[in-house]
């Protein structure tokens, strides 16, 4: 069974202390993993796809790498406006799953000013 | 805004009802994805269908139940309804079915009493 743990579980930053969000994962095939941001009581917003080890993506402040077994989201000189839940998940390849996310419980990030 | 529509946002509704949660996908998306978060289940995957037809199943109720329409919009009926199925429940949408990025909707808090 497809399996993703997220740490920490929450983590607070003074603004501009830059700082790692982990997601480690077990799945039978990867063919993607996702992050996505969710803020309280909404949907979460697509952030990045990655489908390879040694795959990095950048957006803003935002950088998401990818090895064999984990992902790390990296938060450079975060800004209060970056508080948000940071869910992580993996799709497998093929089977009666196809399209199914696996999600990870989340990271609560807190950017205190 | 992903451009996923899911109405309405809030229900509540008494235990043993029955609910219809409607969503519509993004314009050109052919695949709808249906999720629940509850708070200590985090997301989990109900169903998946693409161009009307049921393309993955998780762990999806024998009470609940979908289906996606001509026009790709998608419903989601609950019945007998139960406390423990209180929760927020998402739509999600992707161009196509397997390997790609998935956009959610604001989705529906259910609330049964």
């Amino acid at each position: 069974e497809d399996q993703v743990t997220q740490s920490p579980e929450a983590l607070r930053l003074q603004e501009g202390e830059s700082s790692s969000l982990n997601c480690s994962y077990t799945v039978s095939g990867l063919r993607g993993l996702f992050w996505y941001r969710q803020d309280p009581g909404k949907g979460p917003e697509f952030l990045f796809t990655l489908y390879s080890a040694g795959e990095e993506k950048e957006k803003e402040r935002l950088k998401a790498t990818l090895t064999k077994k984990e992902s790390f989201l990296h938060i450079t000189a975060p800004k209060p406006e970056d508080s948000a839940t940071y869910l992580c998940a993996v799709q497998a390849g093929g089977g009666t799953s196809y399209g199914k996310l696996t999600f990870g419980q989340g990271t609560i990030l807190t950017v205190h000013p | 805004d992903s451009g996923v529509t899911q109405t309405p946002k809030h229900l509540i509704t008494a235990t043993g009802q029955r609910v219809t949660l409607r969503c519509s996908p993004r314009s050109g998306d052919l695949s709808v994805y249906w999720y629940q978060q509850s708070l200590d289940q985090g997301l989990q995957f109900l169903i998946q269908y693409y161009n009307g037809e049921e393309r993955a199943k998780g762990n999806i109720l024998e009470r609940f139940s979908a289906q996606q329409f001509p026009d790709l919009h998608s419903e989601l009926n609950l019945s007998s309804l139960e406390l423990g199925d209180s929760a927020l429940y998402f739509c999600a949408s992707s161009v196509d079915s397997g390997f790609y990025e998935q956009y959610f909707g604001p989705g529906t808090r259910l609330t049964v009493t």
